[in-house]
């Protein structure tokens, strides 16, 4: 079984902070990506890897930004946290060969006061 | 670019049949994908249906027309468990890496 795992199910930090969400998938895929869920407006994507050290932008990446280091982890990186970026954030691995199927982690969901 | 429409929320009951329809517009299309999530998980991936017709997996079945741009998640003898929400999606057409676009999804609410 394909496991995606990440850091924190919960996290509250304070405006301005910078935060660390870390994502680890266990299955070898080359293609990573966060995404976050807000009500009534789907899953958005915000950066995604397609190979270590590649990251390319999503929909909605300002004020973000990300890091793949290692094939197997990904991290996302609010560098001065605000309140709008309170969210459910979901981590997802795929395989470049397997291009419809994803793997999502169980997310995180930040709060930021 | 691509979007996706499916109603926001479906309501049934136990051991009945339900349909969750999208619909979709996209630049080059490929195949339609159904996600899954319970309140507080993860999305799961639960079929792909790349051609026309439907695509049967146990309570569960697909269906594709292409020309119709249209698709639907079928749900038969329906249990509690299967309160969720569902999402369909499509690739993003476009040349190079292809990502994944979500539909907002489709709250399925199952009562006794």
């Amino acid at each position: 079984d394909v496991k995606v795992t990440q850091s924190s199910r919960y996290l509250v930090k304070r405006t301005g902070e910078k935060v660390f969400l870390e994502c680890v998938q266990d299955m070898d895929h080359e293609n990573m990506f966060w995404y976050r869920q807000d009500p009534g407006l789907g899953l958005r994507l915000i950066y995604f890897s397609y190979d270590v050290k590649m990251k390319e932008k999503g929909d909605i990446p300002e004020g973000y930004s990300v890091s793949r280091e290692k094939k197997e982890r990904f991290s996302l990186i609010l560098e001065s946290a605000s309140t709008n970026q309170t969210s459910m954030y979901l981590c997802a691995s795929r395989s470049s060969g397997d291009i419809d199927t994803q793997y999502f982690g169980p997310g995180t969901r930040l709060t930021v006061l | 670019g691509q979007s996706l429409e499916q109603p926001s929320e479906v309501t049934a009951v136990e051991g009945a049949i339900v349909q969750i329809n999208c619909t979709y517009q996209t630049s080059g299309f490929y195949g339609l994908s159904w996600y899954q999530q319970h309140d507080g998980g993860a999305p799961t991936f639960l079929s792909y249906n790349a051609l026309d017709g439907l695509e049967e997996t146990g309570r569960f079945s697909s269906f594709l027309s292409r020309s119709d741009s249209y698709g639907y998640l079928l749900l038969q003898e329906l249990q509690m468990k299967d309160s969720a929400s569902y999402f369909c999606a499509v690739r993003d057409g476009g040349t190079g890496f292809q990502k994944l676009v979500f539909g907002t999804g489709t709250r399925l609410l199952v009562s006794p």
